[in-house]
């Protein structure tokens, strides 16, 4: 069965700095890859999209990376800043199951 | 901006008890869907909803789980005979027109379901 990882369940980093978070998955490549914020006791917030032939999607201070020979995704938050700090999620979205199927998450912490 | 709206935000129920969970979706969204957290946990799917029937459904969506939409603007899961294991956080999300991967998913801010 599919499984997917994302990189150390917590992440600390400095504000100002990048942070990257990484999503690793097995099997079958996704045709989509979303990622997800959460924050504690809400429900998760879409942020970005990449499709399978994509390499790399921005907006704003936010870029998703797509290597399906890797099978591997890379979200990085540039300029960080301590309201970046959350639980950031990694979907994938096969077609022929028709479900997106979420990764545990890992926990951002930036310090001021 | 629209959002997807659930009540309650918490829930207590007695083991063996039926429970509904509501939802009200964004207004022109047409497919619909249920999640849940255990917590500390994943988000894991639940089920998918398109055009008033079950589009989809994981394995953790048995007999004792039913969905709804019994107006224009409610979408509800029903769990009939509710067990401990059940305790979780209960998440509804809808979609644009255009079901699949390429459209994001907008989340409620959940139901905390506790069964004692």
């Amino acid at each position: 069965s599919q499984k997917i990882e994302q990189n150390s369940e917590a992440l600390n980093i400095q504000e100002g700095k990048t942070a990257t978070l990484t999503c690793n998955y097995t099997n079958y490549s996704p045709a989509y890859l979303q990622w997800y914020r959460q924050d504690p006791g809400r429900g998760p917030v879409f942020l970005l999209l990449i499709r399978e032939n994509e390499k790399e999607k921005r907006k704003e201070r936010l870029k998703v990376t797509f290597d399906t020979t890797l099978k591997q995704s890379l979200f990085h938050i540039t300029a960080s800043q301590p309201a970046d700090s959350a639980t950031y999620l990694c979907a994938l979205y096969f077609g022929s199951a028709r479900q997106l199927t979420f990764g545990s998450g890992t926990q951002l912490t930036v310090l001021p | 901006e629209p959002e997807v709206t659930q009540t309650p935000s918490h829930q207590v129920t007695q083991m063996g008890q039926e429970v509904i969970l509501r939802c009200v979706p964004i207004s022109n969204h047409l497919y619909f869907y249920w999640y849940r957290q255990i917590l500390g946990q994943k988000v894991e799917f639940l089920v998918s909803f398109y055009n008033n029937e079950i589009s989809e459904k994981s394995e953790i969506f048995d007999d004792q789980f039913s969905v709804e939409r019994p107006d224009g603007s409610n979408f509800t899961l029903k769990i009939r005979s509710t067990k401990l294991e059940d305790s979780a956080m209960y998440f509804c999300a809808s979609t644009e027109p255009g079901q699949g991967g390429n459209q994001p998913q907008h989340f409620g801010d959940g139901t905390r379901l506790s069964i004692l």
